[in-house]
């Protein structure tokens, strides 16, 4: 099993580009999600999926969509990059009935 | 408000030596307490979970306890290689998982 992988592994843009963030897991795992990570701050969420087609906002949602068209793949697109959202993004992913989730190496983008 | 706190920020121990790391908690409908260790550059790596108080679970020089307020992730006579950012999550009603900031922890050879 690869567990959880993420692409790129950095990526830069400048301020109004857009941009997709990939995951993928091949655990067969229902529930996916995104978090972003900033210095001084713990793991905040974005955006999750309890399945293939059902998708939710989380604490941080503004300037990001997804979509869950299969159970592997739950893609975070930035629509208009701001330098705000300069950060480390993290995929994670969990099985409905356990509460153990397991992330993916991350994606270091910069917005300039 | 719901709130993970973890302290200290940082630690520096030398090779050997014993501590522990605090993580404490204001949650509504505790479902889950969760450690991860994170190495510089990598995702979270799962450590363990523990449900409820007077738990307690272990994993080589790795320890963590529960008590209805807060744990602890003991670790005993500490290497090198155990040096990481150690992070504290819990799981609260409506699946919403809450982080702590990590604590830096530094061991000497």
């Amino acid at each position: 099993n690869a567990g959880v992988t993420q692409t790129p592994k950095f990526q830069v843009l400048k301020t109004g580009q857009s941009m997709t963030l990939q995951c993928a897991q091949d655990m067969n795992h229902e529930y996916m999600s995104w978090y972003r990570q900033d210095p001084g701050m713990g793991l905040r969420l974005i955006h999750y999926s309890v399945g293939a087609g059902i998708t939710d906002q989380g604490e941080v949602p503004n300037g990001y969509n997804v979509s869950r068209s299969t159970t592997e793949d739950f893609p975070l697109r930035l629509l208009s990059a701001a330098p705000s959202q300069t950060s480390v993004y993290f995929c994670a992913s969990r099985l409905a009935g356990g509460n153990e989730q397991f992330f993916g190496p991350g994606t270091r983008l910069t917005v300039l | 408000e719901d709130q993970v706190t973890q302290s200290p920020e940082a630690l520096r121990l030398q090779e050997g030596e014993s501590s522990s790391l605090n993580c404490s908690y204001t949650v509504s409908g505790l479902r889950g307490l969760f450690w991860y260790r994170q190495d510089p550059g990598k995702g979270p790596e799962f450590l363990f979970t523990l449900y409820s108080a007077g738990e307690e679970k272990e994993k080589e020089r790795l320890k963590a306890t529960l008590t209805k307020k807060e744990s602890f992730l003991h670790i005993t006579a500490p290497k090198p290689e155990d040096s990481a950012t150690y992070l504290c999550a819990v799981l609260r009603a409506r699946d919403k998982y809450i982080f702590g900031t990590g604590t830096r922890l530094k061991v000497l050879a």
